[in-house]
């Protein structure tokens, strides 16, 4: 039983270096999103989607883009990385948009080194 | 806007002592309340839940009462334990995302 699955866990870029962060779910989820943790801020919304084809920006956006074409899968992309962006980036995935009391499935995280 | 307060940490206790980390929240409408945990190097997992005032949440020993007079959702265990070591984060639900606290950790030694 998979769930989210996240790859790779570990990544350092160099800056202006562009990569993807892979997220796979498993569990026919409509509801996917992006999460940054950084210390001392929590968790923010980056980019999320409803469905397949349907992606909104959450409230860090600037710098990646996503894109969602089946259910299964919602990668995060970085197109010219900075230092900024260093920081452990989680997906999650939920069964319905929308409906309270619905839990999220978080991947374990890519720990992202940008220099 | 919608947002979610938590107690900063760390917060270190011996094994056996009370556990309370207080969230307050402020959102419009009524939003469902969460509790979830980070253990080391793993990803977040739901502890527990609450979806209308007075609801109770509760799991492994943990609870937390959604409070919509003070805006509360305060998380309590009776006696924690060592492998309740982890980052606790509070959380609201209202529309289309989690808005999360920014994490307490939890360092509890034997």
């Amino acid at each position: 039983n998979a769930g989210v699955t996240q790859t790779p866990k570990f990544q350092v870029l160099k800056t202006g270096q562009s990569m993807t962060l892979q997220c796979a779910q498993d569990m026919n989820h409509e509801y996917m999103s992006w999460y940054r943790q950084d210390p001392g801020m929590g968790l923010r919304l980056i980019h999320y989607s409803v469905g397949a084809g349907i992606t909104d920006q959450g409230e860090v956006p600037n710098g990646y883009n996503v894109s969602r074409s089946t259910t299964e899968d919602f990668p995060l992309r970085l197109l010219s990385a900075a230092p900024s962006q260093t920081s452990v980036y989680f997906c999650a995935s939920s069964s319905s948009f929308g409906k309270l009391n619905t839990e999220a499935f978080f991947g374990q995280g890519t720990r992202l080194t940008v220099v | 806007g919608n947002s979610v307060t938590q107690m900063e940490g760390p917060v270190t206790l011996s094994e056996e002592a009370f556990l309370t980390i207080n969230c307050t929240y402020t959102a419009t409408g009524y939003p469902s309340l969460f509790w979830y945990v980070q253990y080391p190097g793993e990803g977040l997992q739901l502890l527990l839940k609450a979806t209308k005032a007075d609801d109770k949440g509760s799991n492994k020993g943990f609870e937390a009462t959604y409070r919509k007079e003070t805006t509360s959702f305060h998380l309590e265990k009776g006696s924690v334990q060592v492998s309740d070591s982890a980052v606790y984060f509070c959380a609201l639900q209202a529309g289309t995302a989690l808005i999360f606290g920014k994490g307490t950790t939890l360092s509890v030694s034997s």
